[in-house]
């Protein structure tokens, strides 16, 4: 069965933190999204990568930096987390073909105070 | 903008009765895809209609696709309490990503 995961549910930082999310999947796909989610805006993506090492910026990377190391992660950072990186956090997956369905995890509700 | 737009924002209806949402976009599509996401939930994938394709179905969904007018409809027939959802479609671009909307909000009464 597809697996995405999510290394936290929940998660509460600090003004100016340096945060982790990590994304792993085991489904041999080539290509991992990060994407946030905030009322109103519906899903955003910020980074994508279709290879190890690679990566793509999406339509909000500001603030934001990935890391690919391995086929199977995918990390996002928050450099210095800002109040306004407050969102759900969403990890994807999709193996290539013609169709790019795309696989989520659960969602990390990161808030920053 | 090449994402997808869905309408209504909100929708209430009784257990038993059909639910119909709509999704406009605005760019040339290799496929559109629509996604289910239960409350503070990942995404999952529910059906997907090819640009080639007018019409498809899977079990209780019908999705229906029209790239003369850049829009695509989802039918849940027979709804179910269990159905209660926030419902997106993702328009799949010549760049191959998905671009998603805000959602229907899906509130099924039972």
């Amino acid at each position: 069965d597809v697996k995405v995961t999510q290394s936290s549910r929940y998660l509460v930082k600090r003004t100016g933190e340096k945060v982790f999310l990590e994304c792993v999947q085991d489904m041999d796909h080539e290509n991992m999204f990060w994407y946030r989610q905030d009322p109103g805006l519906g899903l955003r993506l910020i980074y994508f990568s279709y290879d190890v090492k690679m990566k793509e910026k999406g339509d909000i990377p500001e603030g934001y930096s990935v890391s690919r190391e391995k086929k199977e992660r995918f990390s996002l950072i928050l450099e210095s987390a800002s109040t306004n990186q407050t969102s759900m956090y969403l990890c994807a997956s999709s193996g290539q073909g013609a169709f790019y369905e795309q696989y989520f995890g659960p969602g990390t509700r990161l808030t920053v105070t | 903008s090449q994402q997808g737009e869905e309408d209504p924002q909100a929708l209430s209806i009784q257990e038993g009765e059909n639910a119909t949402m709509n999704c406009s976009y605005k760019t040339s599509i290799n496929n559109l895809q629509w996604y289910r996401q239960n409350s503070g939930r990942g995404l999952v994938h529910l059906i997907l209609i090819r640009s080639n394709e007018r019409e498809k179905h899977s079990g209780r969904l019908r999705v229906t696709l029209d790239t003369s007018k850049k829009s695509s409809s989802l039918l849940i027939t027979a709804s179910r309490a269990a159905d209660t959802a926030s419902y997106f479609c993702a328009p799949l671009t010549g760049a191959n990503n998905l671009f998603f909307g805000t959602g229907t909000r899906l509130t099924v009464i039972p």
